[in-house]
């Protein structure tokens, strides 16, 4: 079956740009969680969806980032006035429900100009 | 507040030979911890995780793990390297905050990259 899908692949902003970074999970799966991943670190935990509702978002790193979920399926990562210190990969992952194996998406590779 | 550290960046093997990465966590209550792979251009895939049962791991491609509550560690072995083991490890941990042994946001290590010798 599909796996958990992120689109754009790449995605190329100027400074001070808003974006949508979009997040398709695994069909049935209710929690979604989104990672940053920087060149050479580790991801990031930024946000974790159980359903419609963020269960924890202690990881955004401001308030210039925010994510919705609103029918429990796809959710739409947010980034204000992006700055250059925003440019990395950003994951999602899904699992069936929480506790489970997290599924990874390929990510999508956003440059800050 | 939990944390990995994954020792050495890179890791150099023959193909044939035993691999070793090595993994110590730092967390407040019990720990789930995993490791996952990433191929160039691919996800990260799920190798194996420890969830409080058998101390010893066996995940897929033939690796395993053995958790060490004394050490704080969770290091990945594998008998025989491959070259198509060739790829990016991240050990990772999240606390069973939930009473059913739920996990959320994992906390995941910079990272080693594992390069197998011809």
């Amino acid at each position: 079956g599909a796996g958990v899908s992120q689109t754009p692949s790449n995605k190329v902003t100027e400074k001070g740009k808003y974006v949508e970074l979009r997040c398709d999970p695994i069909s049935g799966h209710t929690a979604l969680y989104w990672y940053r991943q920087s060149l050479g670190q580790g991801p990031e935990f930024l946000i974790y969806f159980q359903g419609t509702g963020a269960a924890d978002d202690s990881g955004l790193p401001n308030d210039r980032f925010f994510a919705v979920r609103p029918e429990g399926s796809v959710s739409t990562l947010k980034i204000q006035r992006t700055e250059r210190g925003d440019s990395a990969v950003y994951l999602c992952a899904s699992s069936l429900t929480s506790g489970d194996e997290q599924f990874f998406g390929p990510g999508t590779r956003l440059t800050v100009l | 507040a939990q944390s990995v550290t994954q020792l050495g960046s890179h890791v150099s093997v023959s193909e044939g030979a035993l691999v070793l990465l090595r993994c110590n966590y730092s967390s407040s209550v019990p720990p789930y911890l995993f490791w996952y792979v990433q191929y160039p251009n691919q996800g990260l895939q799920l190798l194996l995780k420890y969830t409080s049962a058998a101390t010893l791991v066996k995940g897929i491609n033939g690796f395993e793990a053995e958790f060490k509550k004394s050490e704080t560690s969770f290091h990945l072995t594998k008998p025989s390297a491959h070259m198509s083991d060739a790829a990016e490890y991240f050990c990772a941990v999240s606390e069973s905050r939930y009473s059913g042994g739920g996990a959320d946001g994992l906390t995941f290590g910079k990272g080693t990259h594992l390069i197998i010798q011809p």
